[in-house]
Parts: structure tokens; C-alpha cells; sequence
């Protein structure tokens, strides 16, 4: 079984650039969750998925980020403009369904960098 | 609001050597799930165990194992005879039944470098 997938996996742009992320959960997973870890820190949530409808928006910058999962399967993350303490790595999960203690499973990452 | 404590950030063994990995955890729920997860250099989160709050037998697989207590709150860690390969970042999570708690809020983390 395939694995959750993100792409790309290093970015780096110059600061007031747009920027966006894309992830594939796996496969059946109707669940997808991004997450932000910065440097020697735990994942922290951003967004929740079930299906196509946002349930858990609530730490999303939504000045400047945003998200979509069009069809209930991949997700794409966007930050415009980016800012320099935007530099971070960004996770993307996905999980069978969001039962109460539900694994996530991980995607790779995409570690960006702002200048 | 949850929290968990991962109060040691570097851990560095010699190969061979046994090593545990503490995680505390504060929650008001009383059903709840705790986690391990594994970050190597990679990056990818690999996911280790669960556990429900309500199974506290301690739990084995292969050089890994897992105690959990509740009367102290903590969920630690041990590899036995680490290995080279063991070399990575240490997350454990939690997750509770109610409202803002059931997202997984993680620790810090814990760095274990395993020597040759």
C-alpha cells in the first residue's frame, strides 16, 4: 500500500512569494489533516478534512493560508504572501476516518524556506 | 488543554546499550489515546503504537516496548540493544474525546543518537 505523498519536498522562495503544497493521502484514507512543525518543535495541526469539508480550520492563518481537497482525495496547502517565519516543514496525514483516536499515518514533509 | 512532556531533548547511547524514553501527559479526559511515533532523518512521522487509555498492559514488539501508568500519567519508551538505524527523533502524542482535545498534540520530542 502506498503511502501518504508530498510534493515538492524542499522549497525555497524569496519572501511576498506565493507558495503551495501538495499532498495524496493513502488510499482510502477520507481524513487528511496538514500540519506545521517548525524546527525542534511536535507537529502542530493546521487543518482537518473529512472528505471535502473542512471540520477543523480553527489554527489556520487564514490571512495569509489556505487549503482545498476539491474532490475528497488529494489537498493542496497555499500561503500567500510568504513570510520569513513561514520557514518550516510542512506535514500532511491522512487516516481511515476521524474515530476518536483514529491513527495518522505521514507523508514525507516539504521543508520550506523563506528568504 | 492537553499537554505532553517530553522532558529529555538528547539522548546519545552507545550501541548495545538500552535506552528509555520518557513522555508525561496531562489531560482531563478520561478516555484518551496515546502515541509514539518515529522521525528518522527522512522526515516522514513513522508510526510505532497506540494506546487506549483503558488497556494499560505493557506491550512488546521485537527490541520495542512500552510502559504504560496511569497513576503517574506517563507512556515511556525502551529499546533494547539499540541499533545504528535507531537514530532519530521520538514523538509521543495524545489524543482525548472531547472538543479542542481530540486533535493529537504532540511533545517536543526527544533526539536519540545511537553510536557505532
Amino acid at each position: 500500500e502506498a503511502g501518504v505523498v508530498q510534493s515538492p519536498r524542499y522549497k525555497i522562495i524569496e519572501k511576498k512569494q506565493p507558495v503551495a503544497f501538495w499532498c495524496n493521502p493513502i488510499s482510502g484514507h477520507n481524513t487528511l489533516y496538514w500540519y506545521l512543525q517548525n524546527l525542534g518543535q511536535g507537529p502542530e495541526l493546521l487543518i482537518r478534512y473529512e472528505n471535502e469539508e473542512a471540520v477543523d480550520d480553527s489554527q489556520l492563518p487564514k490571512d495569509r493560508f489556505s487549503a482545498e481537497r476539491l474532490k475528497g482525495v488529494d489537498s493542496t496547502l497555499k500561503i500567500q504572501p510568504a513570510e520569513l517565519g513561514d520557514s518550516a516543514v510542512y506535514l500532511c496525514a491522512s487516516s481511515r476516518g476521524s474515530a476518536f483516536g483514529a491513527t495518522q499515518y505521514f507523508g514525507p514533509g516539504t521543508r520550506l524556506t523563506v528568504l | 488543554a492537553q499537554k505532553v512532556t517530553q522532558a529529555q531533548t538528547e539522548i546519545s547511547v552507545v550501541e548495545k546499550e538500552d535506552v528509555t524514553l520518557d513522555c508525561v501527559y496531562e489531560t482531563r479526559d478520561t478516555t484518551y489515546y496515546l502515541f509514539w511515533y518515529k522521525q528518522p532523518p527522512s522526515g516522514e512521522l513513522v508510526f510505532l503504537i497506540r494506546r487506549n487509555s483503558f488497556d494499560e498492559q505493557n506491550e512488546i514488539s521485537g527490541r520495542y516496548s512500552w510502559n504504560f501508568q496511569k497513576s503517574t500519567s506517563s507512556f515511556n519508551f525502551t529499546i533494547t540493544a539499540s541499533q545504528v538505524v535507531d537514530s532519530a527523533v521520538y514523538f509521543c502524542a495524545l489524543s482525548g474525546l472531547t472538543g479542542a482535545n481530540s486533535k493529537l498534540t504532540f511533545g517536543k520530542g526527544i533526539t536519540l543518537s545511537v553510536r557505532p
